[in-house]
């Protein structure tokens, strides 16, 4: 049973550029979250996708947008690329109804 | 509203010592509480969560945490430390509320842990 996968694994963009992660969720997984991890910091939640629709939202600004596709997969949108955007981009799954989420190995975006 | 604090960004322990990692929440309702682990260039792994059942709460490789309402703590044990057990640790928290609460965890700083031979 494959875990959350999510590609690529590294990136490496210029300011301005756009970005674009993608997350498949583990097996019997409806739900997605996206995190960014600065280094050094703990994950920030971005947002939450559940039926193709963005459900919760952090503290981040409309550069940031997601989708989510009906094989429940995700993918996690960045434009106009910022310095402070480098960081690791985490996604994780759950079932709908439990709180335990499952993490990928994360995709590293490395902004120059 | 939800935080976390993690008490000591850096522990350094024997091999064979106790791990004590601190933990202290903040929440405007009945949390739910976890402990990840992260190893260098790797997503997190769950090590153990307490969902309102008992409040001593075991987890994977040995670790366990107790859940303490009146302190609003949930440190995370574990007897003897073991080389392997190098890592960095989150202590997360999300509102027990069902629904569309799960998926958003508030993490702390993290605590990284190191083990001397």
């Amino acid at each position: 049973d494959a875990g959350v996968t999510q590609s690529p694994t590294h990136l490496i963009k210029t300011r301005g550029q756009q970005v674009t992660l993608r997350c498949s969720p583990k097996s019997g997984h409806d739900t997605v979250s996206w995190y960014q991890q600065a280094l050094g910091q703990g994950p920030q939640f971005i947002f939450q996708y559940y039926e193709e629709e963005e459900r919760q939202r952090g503290n981040f600004p409309d550069r940031f947008s997601g989708h989510q596709f009906p094989n429940y997969s995700s993918e996690l949108n960045v434009n106009a690329l910022l310095l402070g955007d480098s960081a690791l981009y985490l996604c994780a799954s759950n079932p709908r109804n439990t709180g335990e989420l499952f993490f990928g190995e994360g995709s590293r975006l490395t902004v120059l | 509203a939800q935080s976390v604090t993690q008490l000591g960004s850096h522990v350094s322990v024997s091999e064979g010592a106790l791990v004590l990692l601190r933990c202290n929440y903040s929440s405007s309702v009945p949390p739910y509480l976890f402990w990840y682990v992260q190893y260098p260039n790797q997503g997190l792994q769950l090590l153990l969560k307490y969902t309102s059942a008992a409040t001593l709460v075991k987890g994977i490789n040995g670790f366990e945490a107790e859940f303490k309402k009146s302190e609003t703590s949930f440190h995370l044990t574990k007897p003897s430390a073991h080389m392997s057990d190098a890592a960095e640790y989150f202590c997360a928290v999300s509102a027990n509320a069902g629904g569309t609460s799960y998926g958003k965890l508030t993490f702390g700083q993290g605590t990284i842990l190191t083990v001397h031979p």
